[in-house]
């Protein structure tokens, strides 16, 4: 069984661009959450997606956005892009019925903001 | 060896020793405890979990326990290994939004 898959690994931006990170979940899975992973910060959460919707939102700006697709896969976008927006991007996924119980992370999209 | 978790995030072993890595949670409300390690250039691995219910839980050489008291959770690896050496984070989850708080994270070292 595939686990959860993001793409691309490594992303380099320009401050003031746009990125965009990719995520599919273990298949069978609903929920999507995304987390950012910056140095000496832990996990920070960003977002839960389940079923298309956005569920829970963690302290972010707007300019952090995302959506999930009708295939459960998700995309998190990044807009007008700061240099401290450099982190490991994860993402992780579960069934519904599981919740946290469940999480299964993929290994993550390393943004370098220049 | 024992780490003191968010206060001392770097532990050093000797292969075949035991480790402990401990842990403050902030929450007082939290119901769910949770504990990842995290390998150079991957992501979170879920090692063993706790509810909030329970004081000890044990997996295959890994022993979660959780001291509600004085909000303290412990990971005890026994006979540590090379291939033990990342990043251990603890999670806790309070209330039902599937959201995870985690700490710092406290590396551990094994040395052969």
């Amino acid at each position: 069984e595939a686990g959860v898959t993001q793409s691309p690994t490594h992303l380099i931006k320009t401050r003031g661009q746009q990125a965009t990170l990719r995520c599919s979940p273990i298949s069978g899975h609903t929920s999507v959450y995304w987390y950012q992973q910056a140095l000496g910060l832990g996990l920070q959460f960003l977002l839960w997606y389940d079923e298309g919707e956005e569920r829970n939102r963690g302290n972010f700006p707007p300019r952090f956005s995302g959506r999930q697709f009708p295939n459960y896969s998700s995309e998190l976008n990044v807009n007008a892009l700061e240099l401290e927006d450099s982190a490991l991007y994860l993402c992780a996924s579960s069934p519904r019925d599981r919740g946290t119980y469940g999480y299964t992370f993929g290994s993550g999209t390393r943004l370098t903001v220049v | 060896g024992e780490s003191v978790g968010l206060h001392l995030p770097t532990l050093s072993v000797q292969e075949g020793d035991n480790s402990i890595i401990n842990c403050a949670y902030s929450n007082s409300a939290s119901d769910y405890f949770i504990w990842y390690k995290q390998e150079s250039g991957k992501g979170p691995q879920f090692i063993i979990d706790i509810r909030s219910n329970m004081d000890k839980r044990q997996g295959q050489r890994v022993t979660v326990l959780l001291n509600k008291t004085v909000k303290h959770l412990s990971l005890q690896i026994a006979a540590t290994q090379p291939g033990d050496s990342a990043v251990y984070f603890c999670a806790e989850r309070s209330g039902n939004n599937r959201k995870l708080i985690w700490g710092l994270g406290t590396s551990l070292a094994v040395n052969p």
